[in-house]
């Protein structure tokens, strides 16, 4: 398996704009996460999914960010408009029966 | 929910010396224990991990990890490091939520090995 695929691997916007993230998971993973990393606030979970359904959002800092996942091989988190103030390294990892969560490389995004 | 303390937030040490980057974490009857590394500008990659059994656990890069119940802690060692071993260094507890177990991670450890 290539494990969790992100794209884009960076991303740059002006503010205001809208910056969709995707990500692939790992085939047969059932849970999904969103994590965001910043040196001030380290690891954030963001969101995580379970069998395609969100189960836990609180993480999610204003509603102008949003994740969905369609499928089990699918998702995106999106944010709209964006802020400098979101400016981080997103991650989303998966995990299945063997309880650890593998990672993606990760989206660097900059909002100027 | 789950938190978890890591006590140092950088550690320099030199080449072929032995290191500990120390993990507490917050108590609860059944925890899952990870550790991962982060090497610049990637993702994190899965160092070692205890679910059950031994509390000494063996990781990858000559890395081990001793899970001390009484103590709630899950300390990283390595005899001797390597300049490569230079990384940013996170633990992990899961515990089981909305039928997933969720990661909860420390803010990190920076190990810096000098020649």
């Amino acid at each position: 398996d290539a494990g969790v695929i992100q794209s884009p691997r960076h991303e740059v916007t002006e503010m205001g704009q809208e910056v969709t993230l995707r990500c692939k998971p790992i085939s047969g993973h059932n849970s999904l996460f969103w994590y965001r990393q910043t040196m001030m606030r380290g690891l954030e979970l963001l969101i995580y999914f379970n069998n395609n359904v969100p189960i836990d959002d609180s993480g999610m800092p204003e509603d102008r960010f949003s994740a969905k996942m369609p499928n089990a091989s699918f998702s995106t988190l999106k944010i709209q408009p964006s802020e400098p103030r979101d400016s981080a390294v997103y991650f989303c990892a998966s995990s299945g029966d063997s309880y650890e969560a593998f990672f993606g490389q990760g989206t660097r995004l900059t909002v100027v | 929910a789950q938190s978890v303390t890591q006590l140092d937030s950088q550690v320099p040490v030199f080449e072929e010396a032995p290191v500990e980057l120390r993990c507490n974490y917050s108590s609860s009857v059944s925890v899952y224990l990870f550790w991962y590394v982060q090497y610049p500008n990637q993702g994190l990659q899965l160092l070692l991990k205890y679910l059950s059994g031994s509390t000494l656990v063996k990781g990858i890069n000559g890395f081990e990890a001793e899970f001390n119940k009484s103590q709630t802690s899950f300390h990283l060692r390595k005899p001797s490091v390597h300049i490569s071993d230079t990384a940013e260094y996170f633990c992990a507890v899961s515990d089981l939520s909305g039928g997933s177990y969720i990661p909860t991670f420390g803010r990190g450890t920076s190990l810096i090995v000098h020649p």
